[in-house]
């Protein structure tokens, strides 16, 4: 079945620090894939999306492009601030099953001042 | 702007009790889902629900039941609540079945039994 495989947090940075957020996905067709973001006390909310290979997703100085060769799709930001801390989910929406979102399990951002 | 609203977000209820968690969506989305997120294992799916009266199993529904009479209103059920049932639960919807379909979340409903 499908399945997202995250790095392990917690990530801890200095702000203006670089961040990179590795996620690997095993799907059988072609995904849809995104990136959730948590913030403290909140639900998640949507942080960027690509719906094809190649597609690069961005939102907030976040980035993320879809690699089908390596099934990829890590998260970048050049420069993070404190606000960006926050628990970050990588996920996939396949076509064609039931189009039932797969979560990975999560990766908590903390940027120090 | 849409909106997911749990009516609970803090409960604290005794073993045996029965919880009822509401949820609400104002965007006419079909689809509703009940996810319960533990530190450590990420968003477990709990139920979903693609239609009024219709409801799915997800990965883990032992322990709980749904109900869904409106379109806009899912509940999720505990009929007796147990310790291991402490969790954030989160409710989310979506408009219909595609790929690219976004998930827009409640704010969540953190249950602890004692």
């Amino acid at each position: 079945g499908d399945s997202v495989t995250q790095m392990e947090g917690p990530v801890t940075l200095s702000e203006e620090a670089c961040l990179t957020i590795n996620c690997t996905y095993t799907a059988t067709g072609y995904p849809s894939l995104f990136w959730y973001v948590q913030y403290p006390g909140e639900g998640l909310q949507l942080l960027l999306k690509a719906t094809k290979a190649d597609d690069k997703g961005s939102n907030k100085g976040f980035e993320a492009t879809y690699r089908k060769e390596t099934t990829s799709f890590h998260l970048e930001k050049g420069s993070v601030q404190v606000s960006d801390s926050a628990v970050y989910f990588c996920a996939l929406s396949e076509p064609g099953g039931s189009y039932i979102p797969t979560f990975g399990r999560g990766t908590s951002l903390i940027v120090h001042p | 702007d849409v909106k997911v609203t749990q009516s609970s977000r803090y409960l604290v209820k005794r073993t045996g009790e029965k919880v009822f968690l509401e949820c609400v969506q104002d965007m006419d989305h079909e689809n509703m889902f009940w996810y319960r997120q533990d530190p450590g294992l990420g968003l477990r799916l709990i139920y979903f629900s693609y239609d009024v009266k219709m409801k799915e199993k997800g990965d883990i529904p032992e322990g709980y039941s749904v109900s869904r009479e409106k379109k806009e209103r899912f509940s999720l059920i505990l009929e007796s609540a147990s310790t291991n049932q402490t969790s954030m639960y989160l409710c989310a919807s979506t408009l219909g079945w595609a790929g690219a379909n976004v998930l827009t979340f409640g704010a969540g409903s953190r249950l602890t039994v004692l």
